[in-house]
């Protein structure tokens, strides 16, 4: 079946860069996400890459798809407190599959 | 404003009780999930439905049932029949099930 994996932790001091790795198994993905969850709250929508795309930039964020490899990337751009957080990975499969498979989820920890 | 809810934020069961958590949307998203997310995991899927009056199973779906007799509605109920309920439960739309999903702010449910 479908496997999305991500590293536990990440920390970073404030105004370096971040980069939160992924790499899944389903070669029928169409799209894959970045969420962002803070502490007792829901997922937030950060952004997403249609698997067509090799990198996508928005902001801070910058999105890198290795589809060769299965690879996404999240790179953070001067990293600040309140990008600490957990971040998931998620994919959508090809039509037929009907939710998305997340990681585990990386957690951010930025030091002042 | 336009959105998702849930509520409770906190819901206490007790031996052998059912309780129902609620979510509401009024984006007018025809596809509803629910997910259970337990520390430091990812989300695993319960039930989706697609469409008014259809709902599917998840991955892990003993124990719980849905309904989903209104668009804007669909709740879950907890069933006694499920043993570790202890999770934090999250809800999300779509305007299709091939879209992006975006999330309600979640309900702690604690077993006492």
């Amino acid at each position: 079946g479908e496997d999305v994996e991500q590293s536990l932790f990440l920390s970073v001091r404030e105004g370096d860069s971040s980069v939160i790795n992924c790499t899944y198994t389903d070669s029928s993905s169409t799209y894959l996400y970045w969420y962002k969850q803070e502490p007792g709250a829901g997922l937030q929508l950060l952004t997403y890459i249609f698997s067509n795309m090799d990198m996508k930039q928005d902001q801070r964020l910058t999105v890198l798809l290795n589809k060769k490899d299965k690879h996404l990337s999240l790179r953070i751009a001067d990293t600040q407190t309140g990008d600490s957080a957990i971040y998931f990975c998620a994919e959508s499969g090809y039509t037929g599959r009907r939710a998305l498979t997340f990681g585990s989820g990386t957690r951010l920890q930025v030091q002042p | 404003d336009g959105g998702i809810t849930q509520s409770p934020k906190y819901l206490f069961r007790k031996e052998g009780q059912n309780v129902t958590l609620s979510c509401e949307q009024n984006l007018n998203h025809d596809a509803m999930y629910w997910y259970r997310q337990d520390p430091g995991q990812g989300l695993r899927l319960i039930y989706y439905s697609q469409i008014v009056n259809d709902f599917q199973k998840g991955d892990i779906a003993e124990g719980y049932s849905v309904s989903r007799e209104k668009k804007e509605s669909f709740p879950l109920t907890v069933t006694s029949a499920q043993k570790n309920p202890t999770a934090f439960y999250l809800c999300a739309s779509s305007m299709t099930s091939k879209e992006t999903q975006y999330f309600g702010p979640g309900t702690r449910l604690l077993v006492l």
